[in-house]
C-alpha cells in the first residue's frame, strides 16, 4: 500500500473516445504529478501541481488536460488520442516539489 | 542537453553483490534518487544523495561523487525478489527531475 491510487488499472479506448483518469493520494503530500512510461524509455514527466497550482507543463499535447481539484486528487483527461499514446501512466506525489516522489501502481493505456 | 545513462540490463546471481552504475550530464545538480520498480508496479523510492560518499540502507547502499557526476547502487547478499529496474533520477538546478531509462536486473539462482 503506497497510500497513492489509481483508477482505472487497465484501460482500452478508441481514438475518437473521451476518459478519464483519476489519482488520490492518502499521504497529505501538497505535490501531485502524471508521468508517462514507455517500454525501455525515461518516466517521461507531463504535468506537476503543487498546492493545486500547475506549475509545470512540459509540451505535452493539448489531448491531455489535467485537473486538480485539490491536493488530494487529479485527473488526466483524454480525448482523441493516438495510438502511439499507449503506455503506462503514473501518478505520483511528494511532500514538496523537490522530495521523494510516491507512485501509484499506473494506469496500463491502449488506444486502438 | 541533460542526458542520464545505466545499463539496459544486468544480471547476477542468488546471494551475490551487484553494482548498477548511473552517470549524469545535468544543468547543475540537486540530488540523485534511486527507486526500484518491480514489473507491472509503482517505483519505490531506494534512496537519496546530495553529498559525495556512500549511504548504507540495509542491504541497498548508494554512492554518490559530485565531481565526476556518477552514481552507484550496490545490492548485496542479492535475493529472488531484487530482480526489478532499478531507476537513477537527478534533480537538476531547476529543481526538475531527469530520469534514466533504468536497469533491468535479473537474479539467477
Amino acid at each position: 500500500e503506497t497510500g497513492v491510487t489509481q483508477t482505472p488499472r487497465h484501460l482500452v479506448m478508441g481514438m475518437t473516445n473521451k476518459k478519464s483518469l483519476k489519482c488520490e493520494q492518502h499521504l497529505g503530500h501538497n505535490a501531485m504529478y502524471w508521468y508517462k512510461q514507455s517500454a525501455k524509455k525515461p518516466l517521461e514527466l507531463m504535468f506537476v501541481y503543487s498546492l493545486e497550482e500547475r506549475v509545470e507543463n512540459n509540451s505535452v499535447p493539448s489531448r491531455f488536460s489535467p485537473e486538480c481539484p485539490n491536493s488530494s486528487h487529479l485527473f488526466l483527461h483524454l480525448h482523441t488520442l493516438q495510438p502511439e499514446d499507449s503506455a503506462l501512466y503514473l501518478c505520483a506525489s511528494s511532500r514538496g516539489e523537490y522530495n521523494e516522489q510516491f507512485f501509484g501502481p499506473g494506469t496500463r493505456l491502449t488506444v486502438l | 542537453g541533460q542526458n542520464i545513462d545505466q545499463p539496459t540490463e544486468m544480471t547476477a546471481t542468488e546471494g551475490a553483490i551487484v553494482q548498477i552504475n548511473c552517470t549524469y550530464q545535468t544543468s547543475g545538480f540537486n540530488g540523485l534518487f534511486w527507486y526500484q520498480q518491480h514489473a507491472g508496479e509503482a517505483p519505490t523510492f531506494l534512496s537519496y544523495n546530495v553529498l559525495d560518499g556512500l549511504e548504507e540502507k540495509g542491504r541497498f547502499s548508494s554512492f554518490l561523487s559530485r565531481s565526476k557526476g556518477y552514481s552507484y547502487l550496490l545490492l548485496k547478499e542479492l535475493q529472488m525478489k531484487d530482480s526489478a529496474s532499478y531507476l537513477c533520477a537527478v534533480l537538476d538546478s531547476n529543481y526538475q527531475l531527469i530520469w534514466g531509462a533504468g536497469t533491468k536486473l535479473i537474479i539467477k539462482p
